[in-house]
């Protein structure tokens, strides 16, 4: 059975940095691209980061770029989101998501508050 | 970027009607279309990817057309499971920008 946990969310100063990860489990990860999507309280999905199979390619949203950065380590079945400079518009829960968009993780609240 | 607009934002409907709501791309991006359904506190869910193939396991009531700008999701007979917030993803280009989402309410 395929399953993403991400961990890592809670609460930071602006200002702040906080790594996520997601754990990926039930298929060969270094097989597929993986993303970071979120979404702020109330409102929609927002596109953040997508990072290739071997790790070579990253992208990000023009919201994050710069401030972010995905990363993953295939020997540990592990995705990671560093994120820095957060800001209050940040506040969003992070999901991650295996190459498709056909699997997706059950998400982790980022809350950016002094 | 492209920029993915959805309408309605909000739809009331009744169990058993058929319904469709829209996706329109800013650009063409042939059929690099996916279809998502999310239910309040839980991760969305793929219904159709390349415009009009169903994901495993979902329903048949549920079908995807278009390509190049213009998409559209249909449900042919709503069901009560089926009240929820839909949204658009274009997969052609990075990043891979997400319609605002259309909220299907019961009438």
């Amino acid at each position: 059975e395929v399953q993403l946990v991400e961990s890592g969310g809670g609460l930071v100063q602006p200002g702040g940095s906080l790594r996520l990860s997601c754990a990926a489990s039930g298929f060969t990860f270094s097989n597929y691209d993986m993303h970071w999507v979120r979404q702020a309280p109330g409102k929609g999905l927002e596109y953040v980061s997508t990072i290739s199979a071997n790790g070579d390619r990253t992208y990000y949203a023009n919201s994050v770029k710069g401030r972010f950065t995905i990363s993953r380590d295939n020997s540990k079945n592990t995705l990671y989101l560093q994120m820095g400079s957060l800001r209050p518009e940040d506040i969003a829960v992070y999901y991650c998501a295996r190459g498709p968009f056909d699997y997706w993780g059950q998400g982790t609240l980022v809350t950016v508050s002094s | 970027d492209i920029q993915m607009t959805q309408s309605p934002s909000s739809l009331s409907a009744s169990v058993g009607d058929r319904v469709t709501i829209t996706c329109r791309a800013s650009q063409s991006i042939s059929s690099s279309l996916n279809w998502y359904q999310q239910k309040p506190g839980k991760a969305p869910k793929l219904l159709i990817y390349v415009a009009s193939s169903l994901q495993s396991g979902v329903p048949s009531r549920f079908s995807g057309s278009g390509s190049g700008t213009d998409f559209t999701l249909t449900i042919s007979s709503l069901q009560p499971e089926d009240f929820a917030t839909y949204y658009c993803q274009q997969s052609y280009s990075n990043p891979r920008t997400f319609g605002q989402g259309t909220k299907l309410e019961i009438k």
